[in-house]
């Protein structure tokens, strides 16, 4: 069964601090990455995509993408407390329009 | 621009009653999907349509039908509600273009509480 994995959380990290979240899937097939930020009781909201192994930056945020250990992660610089959400990692294994969705990290920013 | 609206916000069923849920994009995307998103569980899909005219089957289908009414509309059916159904249904959206970085944009969810 294909699979994304993500720490539940939740993580605490001080404010203006590195905000680190992994997420690892099973298909060595799989085509693409996002990063969703879900707060709570609202709909997810797309953070940003990766497809190419290494790393992409869109302003504060750092996608990092291993294809080899099957893993990815989102770094958010400068930690804000309105970053404090849970983040969905979500997967395209076939190029088709299934997403294969992780479970998300709860990340908590301390002021 | 709305982007993806839902109705209702919230609603609450008894068991083997039935309902609609609607959702529309106007976005004027190809592709539209229903999740369910339980607690402690990534989003499950349910149903999706690739483009106007087409359904298929995601990755929870049972208990639930779809309607593509047009581009625009996507309904999803509850004919004889259960307790295992309580759930946040989110609908969303892409362009559906097949590619793998085709980006899916989610309506605000309908809260559903079956007793």
């Amino acid at each position: 069964q294909k699979e994304v994995e993500q720490n539940s959380g939740p993580l605490s990290v001080p404010e203006g601090a590195i905000a680190s979240l992994n997420c690892t899937y099973s298909d060595q097939g799989s085509q693409s990455f996002f990063w969703y930020r879900q707060y709570s009781g609202k709909s997810p909201e797309l953070i940003m995509f990766i497809y190419s192994n290494g790393d992409k930056e869109d302003g504060r945020f750092t996608a990092q993408l291993n294809k080899a250990s099957q893993y990815v992660s989102l770094l958010i610089r400068d930690s804000q407390p309105s970053d404090s959400a849970t983040y969905l990692c979500a997967v395209n294994m076939e190029s088709n329009y299934q997403l294969i969705w992780g479970a998300g990290t709860k990340l908590i920013i301390k002021p | 621009n709305a982007g993806v609206t839902q109705t209702p916000k919230f609603q609450v069923l008894k068991t083997g009653q039935s309902m609609t849920l609607q959702c529309a994009q106007d976005m004027n995307h190809n592709s539209m999907y229903w999740y369910r998103q339980d607690p402690g569980m990534g989003l499950r899909l349910i149903y999706y349509s690739a483009s106007e005219g087409t359904t298929d089957k995601g990755e929870v289908p049972n208990g639930y039908n779809v309607s593509r009414l047009n581009k625009r509309e996507f309904s999803l059916r509850l004919e004889s509600a259960a307790p295992s159904q309580t759930s946040v249904y989110f609908c969303a959206s892409s362009l559906g273009i097949g590619a793998g970085t085709d980006t899916q944009y989610f309506g605000p969810g309908t809260r559903l509480t079956v007793l």
